[in-house]
């Protein structure tokens, strides 16, 4: 079984500061996925990144692949309250077959008060 | 472009009774997927359905079962409710490609569980 572990579980922090989400597995992933989710709704995605090294942007949101595919990052840029969410990493196992299944972090609920 | 359909949003049954959770992909996606989110375990998948056939299951007791229609919409059903059933029930849709591996997920079906 193929885990994500996902640190910090809980962060709360003030407007205009910057943090970082970290997601770590012993296990390869072909791609990896990060999702926000508000309470009450299904998670939404924000970014898949593919390749080994990968870094996206994302307006304030920077997204990094680890090199070896087993890791990744989100790094936030003075976050604001409306960043206020569960944000979930989510892996593609290597060499699956699926193409739906795949492992989550167990979350990480950010809250930026004003 | 519409997106996940899932109903109903809210549901409350008792112990032992069933239930029956639909789910309505964005069009052209063709693989449909469960999952179970709780507070205490995360997204837990439960399976996947892609042409009519369940490709994938997850580690779920057969109580839990699933069925996939020719039009794409899915439907799954839990038998027997538990106190331990309560949970958000999100459904999510897929492209069929490989390289990603990217959910859409609906806004989920709140089961509580008297």
């Amino acid at each position: 079984t193929q885990l994500l572990e996902q640190s910090p579980q809980f962060l709360s922090i003030q407007e205009g500061e910057n943090l970082t989400v970290y997601c770590n597995s012993s296990s390869v992933f072909s791609s990896l996925q990060w999702y926000r989710q508000e309470p009450g709704e299904g998670p939404v995605l924000l970014v898949t990144v593919v390749t080994g090294g990968e870094v996206k942007k994302l307006k304030r949101l920077t997204f990094q692949f680890g090199d070896a595919r087993k890791d990744s990052s989100l790094h936030i840029t003075a976050a604001q309250p409306g960043d206020t969410g569960l944000y979930l990493c989510a892996g593609d196992p290597a060499g699956g077959t699926s193409y739906g299944k795949l492992t989550f972090g167990q979350g990480t609920i950010l809250t930026v008060h004003p | 472009k519409a997106g996940v359909t899932q109903t109903p949003r809210y549901l409350i049954k008792t112990r032992g009774q069933q239930v029956t959770l639909s789910c309505s992909p964005i069009s052209g996606h063709r693989s449909v997927s469960w999952y179970q989110q709780t507070p205490g375990q995360g997204l837990q998948f439960l399976f996947e359905y892609f042409s009519e056939t369940q490709r994938n299951k997850g580690n779920f007791p057969g109580r839990f079962s699933g069925r996939q229609f020719s039009n794409s919409r899915s439907e799954m059903n839990v038998s027997t409710l538990e106190l331990g059933d309560s949970a958000l029930y999100l459904c999510a849709s897929s492209l069929v490609l490989r390289s990603t591996g990217e959910l859409f997920f609906g806004e989920g079906s709140r089961l509580t569980v008297l």
